[in-house]
C-alpha cells in the first residue's frame, strides 16, 4: 500500500516568510508525528497527534511552530516568521495505535526546508 | 549528556565481513527500542524493533542489554548495499509518541 507522503519535497523561502508543510499518513494510521533533522544529527521530535488532537507538542521549539490535523488524517506543520536556523529536513511519520500504546513509526520522504 | 548516544563511525567494513555497533541510552524508563537505516538524504526506514530477548532478521541481529542500558546491531556477511547510517531510537514508557534518536552510526562496506 501507499506509504507516508509529504509535500513539497523541497521548499526554499526567505527569512521572515510563512511556510506550510503537508503530511499524508498511511491509510488507517491514527497516530502522526513530526520530526526535524539537521545534517549529521538524528531526527528530533516536534509533535505527536493521536487522531485530531496533539497528544504531545513538547518538541515544538517556540510559538512560531504550529501543527494541525483537523480531520485526523492529513496534517500541516506551519512555521511563521521563518529564520535561517529553521532550515532542516522535516520528517513526518505515522503509526497504528495498539492497546496500551502505539505501533512502529514509518517515515515519509521528508520536506527539505531552506530559509535564505 | 544526550539521552541516546551512538558512535558516529565510520565503520569501514570489507564486503562479507561482520560489523557490530552499540547504542547507549541514559533513561531507565526507556521501554521500546528500534533500529532504523538511513541512506544519504533519504528518510529513515525501520530495520528492526528490538525485543528484550534479542531478535534476528536474516543477516541482522539486534540485542538489548537493560542492565547496561544499550542496544546493539550486528550485521553478518556485509553487502555493499548495507552502506548507510544506522539510527537507533528509544521510546520511553511515559512518552509513547516520542522517539528519541541517536545521531547515527555510519557504515561503509568496501569491495
Amino acid at each position: 500500500g501507499a506509504g507516508v507522503s509529504q509535500t513539497p519535497s523541497n521548499k526554499v523561502t526567505e527569512k521572515g516568510k510563512y511556510v506550510e508543510l503537508r503530511c499524508d499518513p498511511i491509510s488507517g494510521h491514527t497516530a502522526l508525528y513530526w520530526y526535524r533533522q539537521s545534517l549529521g544529527q538524528g531526527p528530533e521530535f516536534l509533535i505527536y497527534f493521536q487522531g485530531t488532537g496533539a497528544a504531545d507538542d513538547s518538541g515544538l521549539p517556540n510559538d512560531r511552530f504550529f501543527a494541525v490535523r483537523p480531520e485526523g488524517s492529513v496534517s500541516t506543520l506551519k512555521i511563521q516568521r521563518t529564520e535561517r536556523g529553521d532550515s532542516a529536513m522535516y520528517l513526518c511519520a505515522s503509526s497504528s495505535s495498539l492497546a496500551g500504546g502505539v505501533g512502529e513509526q514509518f517515515f515519509g520522504p521528508g520536506t527539505r526546508l531552506t530559509v535564505l | 549528556r544526550k539521552e541516546v548516544e551512538q558512535d558516529p563511525g565510520p565503520f569501514n567494513v570489507p564486503e562479507g565481513a561482520t560489523v557490530a555497533f552499540n547504542c547507549t541510552y541514559s533513561n531507565s524508563a526507556s521501554q521500546s527500542f528500534f533500529w532504523y537505516r538511513q541512506d544519504c538524504r533519504k528518510e529513515p526506514k525501520l530495520l528492526m524493533s528490538v525485543y528484550s530477548s534479542g531478535n534476528e532478521d536474516g543477516r541482522f541481529t539486534a540485542q538489548l542489554n537493560r542492565a547496561s542500558q544499550y542496544i546493539s546491531l550486528l550485521i553478518r556477511d556485509s553487502k555493499l548495499s548495507d552502506s548507510a547510517t544506522y539510527l537507533c531510537a528509544v521510546r520511553r514508557g511515559d512518552s509513547w509518541g516520542k522517539l528519541q534518536f541517536g545521531a547515527g552510526t555510519q557504515v561503509v562496506v568496501t569491495p
